[in-house]
């Protein structure tokens, strides 16, 4: 079975510019999550979709970030306009609510590593 | 402060060596702690998963949570080259709405030498 699956691998741009980042999460699996990762804060959580319903972005750094769910196949991260410090990797995970039978394990993508010149 | 505390290392050991990775935590609220394994240019997997105080054992991999203490360990026996990788607490809490929200350490990264 495919996993989370992200593009662009590496993106390099110029600040200013719009960024834009996709993730297809696995089949069935519910919720989806945008991840931010850098070497001096780690993983932070920006953003958590439930039924392709925002339910927590709290997370997101501010008015420069938004992120979309249109369907339970497809989200974007998108970053306009895009400045030097949002350079991280970042990464999409997605997981199945907890239950009896299962963790509510994540399961991440291989992030995409973003560069802001 | 954090939330979540862990040492970033980086963390240097022989092979064989047995490896000790730990993390602390603020919030009582924390209901599962999680083990993750993250290699270089690559996404983290779940390494190891428990939800109560005590001990977890797989294979050469061991996670003991202390929760009156907010404390939780990561022991590696036989360390193995292979095991090199940087290794991520996560704690959980239900989210309003469904669903967990896990909340990361900033990982210690481990290098195992032959």
């Amino acid at each position: 079975d495919a996993g989370v699956i992200q593009s662009p691998r590496h993106e390099v741009t110029e600040m200013g510019q719009e960024v834009t980042l996709r993730c297809k999460p696995i089949s069935g699996h519910n919720s989806l999550f945008w991840y931010r990762q850098t070497m001096m804060r780690g993983l932070e959580l920006l953003i958590y979709f439930n039924n392709n319903v925002p339910i927590d972005d709290s997370g997101m750094p501010e008015d420069r970030f938004s992120a979309k769910m249109p369907n339970a196949s497809f989200s974007t991260l998108k970053i306009q306009p895009s400045e030097p410090r949002d350079s991280a990797v970042y990464f999409c995970a997605s997981s199945i609510p907890p239950g009896l039978t299962n963790t509510g394990e994540l399961f991440f993508g291989e992030g995409s590593r973003l560069t802001v010149l | 402060q954090k939330e979540v505390e862990q040492d970033p290392g980086p963390l240097s050991v022989p092979e064989g060596a047995i490896v000790s990775l730990n993390c602390t935590y603020s919030n009582s609220a924390f209901q599962y702690f999680m083990w993750y394994r993250q290699y270089s240019r690559k996404g983290p997997e779940l390494l190891m998963y428990t939800y109560s105080s005590g001990n977890k054992e797989d294979g050469r991999f061991t996670a003991q949570v202390d929760k009156s203490s907010k404390y939780i360990s990561l022991f590696i026996r036989d360390s193995q080259p292979s095991d090199s990788a940087t290794y991520l607490c996560a704690m959980s809490a239900r989210l309003t709405g469904g669903g967990n929200k896990l909340t990361f350490g900033t990982g210690t990264q481990l290098k195992v030498e032959l």
